[in-house]
């Protein structure tokens, strides 16, 4: 089973960001978060990943709290190609990469 | 760069029939991953592969399904018999274990995926 908790859907505007929140309270202390989307029903797509600090990269930023029950991805100028299925992800050891059912992020023109 | 390379994209086919679904990883990956997407389901991990090797297999649902990994470029998931309820998009994944350069991320790549329908 999912290790991560997510509401179902968002809307956000375009140009504004967008803050997706995720709950993994039984997270254990060596699990890395990992953020997919999948825009329609093409393949999931990586995002960003963290352990405990907070992450940028080109496409999103990543806030895990000082506890790491939580973690919120923000998008920070949401597009209209962001429109997707944004999943988070408990990696379990090496290889269990257990989907959820993510939260499906409109954003709106 | 090719990335992973599923086929067929798109598979009909009747009950009772044997299917086949083909998973080109990228290469240099040593780990492969099958999946399948259901609307009620989601994503689920049927199987695991390191190093050509089946490591997790827990994942899948019956001795109807069966997949291999004979070298590191291709792999099968097999469905013989197959039924309507196993209709889905199967995703094929790979990723490297290997730091390379830069931060490792431990991305999976994930294919366009090979969308069965059984009728």
């Amino acid at each position: 089973d999912a290790k991560t908790t997510q509401p179902p859907s968002m809307d956000c505007a375009e140009g504004r960001a967008a803050n997706l929140p995720c709950n993994h309270s039984t997270i254990s202390g060596n699990e890395y978060v990992y953020w997919y989307r999948q825009i329609h029903s093409q393949g999931p797509q990586y995002i960003i990943h963290g352990l405990k600090n907070n992450e940028t990269n080109e496409m999103a930023s990543l806030i895990i709290t000082e506890d790491r029950k939580s973690s919120t991805l923000i998008l920070p100028h949401a597009t209209l190609r962001d429109t997707a299925v944004y999943y988070c992800i408990v990696v379990s050891g090496t290889y269990k990469y257990i989907f959820g059912t993510g939260t499906r992020l409109k954003v709106l023109a | 760069d090719a990335g992973v390379i599923q086929s067929p994209r798109h598979e009909v086919t009747e009950m009772g029939q044997e299917v086949t679904l083909r998973c080109k990883p990228i290469s240099g990956h040593n780990s492969l991953f099958w999946y399948r997407q259901t609307m009620m389901r989601g994503l689920e991990l049927l199987i695991y592969f390191n190093n050509n090797v089946p490591i997790d297999d827990s994942g899948m649902p019956e001795d109807r399904f069966s997949a291999k990994m004979p070298n590191a470029s291709f792999s099968t998931l097999k469905i013989q018999p197959s039924e309507p309820r196993d209709s889905a998009v199967y995703f094929c994944a790979s990723r490297t274990s290997s730091p390379g350069q830069g931060r490792y991320t431990g991305e999976l790549f994930f294919g366009e995926g090979s969308r069965l329908t059984v009728l």
